[in-house]
Formats: structure tokens, sequence, C-alpha cells
């Protein structure tokens, strides 16, 4: 079945480190993938998404680069600032619709600590 | 400005006391979720709805419904609430658009604690 696996946290970086939080995923077809940030107290919001073997996503600094190869959706920062303070939730979601196909599945979430 | 509503936001009740948590979305998504999230496990799906009376089972309904008599509004409905229902609740939307590649938009939540 479709499944999405990323590094397990808590990750504590200092202010301006390079971050990189491991998602690897299983699914059939091509999905799209995404990464939804989670702030303190708040829902989930959408950080980026790729659609597509080889797309890029990116936003606010972060990237991420959709490997089909590897089943792979890396989420990468070169600098990250104490608001990046967060959880990050790498996801799935695999069309066409029917059935349960077009269901977003979540990885466990990966909590980010950054320290002044 | 687009939204998804969730209510109540914080909730404390007692073991067998029915509840009803409201989820509202103001962009005319076809598509509806209810998740779950609790430490270390992450977010799992409990129902989905894809239109208008259309709801179908996701990975924990056990001790939940739901019902999508509008398109607007996807309430979900615990009807004997246990302790293990503690937990905290998103309902999210989205388009349906061919190839899945929707993102969905997520309310801020609903904490619910039963005791």
């Amino acid at each position: 079945g479709n499944s999405v696996t990323q590094m397990e946290g808590p990750v504590t970086l200092s202010e301006e480190a390079f971050l990189t939080i491991n998602c690897t995923y299983t699914a059939t077809g091509y999905p799209s993938l995404f990464w939804y940030v989670q702030y303190p107290g708040e829902g989930l919001q959408l950080l980026l998404k790729a659609t597509k073997a080889d797309d890029k996503g990116s936003n606010k600094g972060f990237e991420a680069t959709y490997r089909k190869e590897t089943t792979s959706f890396h989420l990468e920062k070169g600098s990250v600032q104490v608001s990046d303070s967060a959880v990050y939730f790498c996801a799935l979601r695999r069309g066409p619709y029917g059935g349960s196909q077009g269901n977003l599945i979540f990885g466990k979430g990966t909590k980010l600590s950054v320290k002044p | 400005e687009a939204q998804v509503t969730q209510n109540p936001r914080y909730l404390i009740t007692v073991t067998g006391k029915k509840l009803t948590v409201t989820c509202s979305q103001n962009m005319n998504h076809e598509y509806m979720s209810w998740y779950r999230q609790d430490p270390g496990l992450g977010l799992r799906q409990i129902y989905y709805s894809m239109n208008v009376e259309v709801t179908d089972k996701g990975d924990v309904p056990e001790g939940y419904k739901v019902s999508r008599k509008e398109k607007r509004n996807f309430p979900l409905i615990l009807e004997s609430p246990s302790p293990n229902q503690t937990s905290l609740y998103f309902c999210a939307s989205s388009p349906l658009l061919a190839g899945g590649h929707g993102e969905l938009f997520f309310g801020e939540g609903s904490r619910l604690t039963v005791l």
C-alpha cells in the first residue's frame, strides 16, 4: 500500500544552520508529494508541493525535489531561523480519484526546534 | 477569505455524552476529510467524502460517524465518546483535480478531551 516514512525527530539546530528532513515514500503510479508545516498551536499549512518527477517545490526558503528513482522528497533549507520551529509533515496523494486513492497519506511528522 | 472552520476549538466532555464537531468550508470543494492527530502516530484519517451524500471510512473510523448533506459542511459525530477518542481533530477540504494533485486546506483543529 501507499506509505510515507520521514526521519524521526526531534531535530534541534542553531539559527542559520542547514536543514534536511528526509522523506521517502511507497506508492504505485505517480503520486503528488507535499510538505505541510504545523506551527505551535496551529493547524497544518501547505509549505510546498511537487506533482511530477524532477519537479522542485519551493517556498519561504524551503525546497524539496521529487525524486522518483529514489522515491524521495527530502526537505531542505539553507539557513534556518527560530521562526521555523514547527512540526513538518511529508505527505503523498495519489490520483486518479476512485475509492481511497485520492486521500492524503502523512508521515508521522518531524519536530524542528531552532535555537538562537 | 477562503477557509475551513471547525467548532468547537476546545471541548472537554464525559464518556458517553454525544457530541458533534462541525466543519464548514467556503471554497466549494468537493472533497472533505477528518483526521485525528496523536503523539507519535501523526495524522490518521477517520472519514472522507468525495461529494454530497458520498462518504467512506478512512483508517480509524471506529466510534465516529459523519454526514455530508450539503457541500460546505461535514460534521464529525461521536455518538458515545470514550477516553481513547481524546485527540486533536482536523477537518480538511480540497477540490477534486484530475491526477489527485490538489492540496488539502486544513481547519485550525479541535482539541477534544473525554473524561
